[in-house]
């Protein structure tokens, strides 16, 4: 069945350095890729996204690039801030609207002054 | 305007009991999602509901009914509660012809 893997976290990091979160996704046909993020407390919410190959999801300073060669979706930011510091989620949805996501484990982002 | 939101935000309850989580959607959509998000932060589909109609059931035990009296609203309620129902329920919901879901911000539920 379609899964994701993101790297384990978690990851420190000091404010303004560059950050990268690998996820990548196994699935049939062509799904669509999201990255959410939840602050601590909070919900989940929709960071960017990108529904075909070579679509660049960007959002805040976050930029993430649909490599189905790869097939990968990998997070990246060039400056962290610690207002950054959070759980953030790759997800996947099928070709199918209203399917469920699937997700992957999510990774601890801890930015200090 | 709140996008999807859920009531309560935190339900603490003895074991045995029986509770109900609230969600409803203000954005239109069709369809309507429950998520379970473990103490280790997994989430994983529970239901999902399009105009009233039950799409995805996963392997939830049958203590889990969701019901759905519109499109905009979908409840939860749990029978006999037990230890390990203790989670994170996150509603969520979608238009039919987009895949991207959007999020309430959860109802923590402490079964003691």
């Amino acid at each position: 069945g379609d899964s994701v893997t993101q790297m384990e976290g978690p990851v420190t990091l000091s404010e303004e350095a560059f950050l990268t979160i690998n996820c990548t996704y196994t699935a049939t046909g062509y799904p669509s890729l999201f990255w959410y993020v939840q602050y601590p407390g909070e919900g989940l919410q929709l960071l960017l996204k990108a529904t075909k190959a070579d679509d660049k999801g960007s959002n805040k300073g976050f930029e993430a690039t649909y490599r189905k060669e790869t097939t990968s979706f990998h997070l990246e930011k060039g400056s962290v801030q610690v207002s950054d510091s959070a759980v953030y989620f790759c997800a996947l949805s099928a070709n199918q609207a209203g399917t469920a996501l699937i997700f992957g484990k999510g990774t601890t982002l801890s930015v200090s002054s | 305007d709140t996008a999807v939101s859920q009531t309560p935000k935190y339900l603490v309850t003895q074991m045995g009991n029986d509770k109900s989580i609230k969600c409803e959607q203000n954005l239109g959509h069709d369809t309507m999602y429950w998520y379970k998000q473990d103490s280790k932060k997994f989430l994983k589909i529970m239901f999902s509901y399009n105009n009233k109609e039950l799409i995805i059931n996963e392997t939830v035990p049958n203590r889990f009914s969701p019901k759905s009296p519109d499109k905009a609203h979908l409840n939860l309620h749990i029978n006999s509660l037990e230890l390990g129902d203790s989670a994170v329920y996150f509603c969520a919901s979608s238009q039919d012809s987009a895949r991207t879901q959007y999020f309430g911000p959860g109802t923590r539920l402490t079964v003691l």
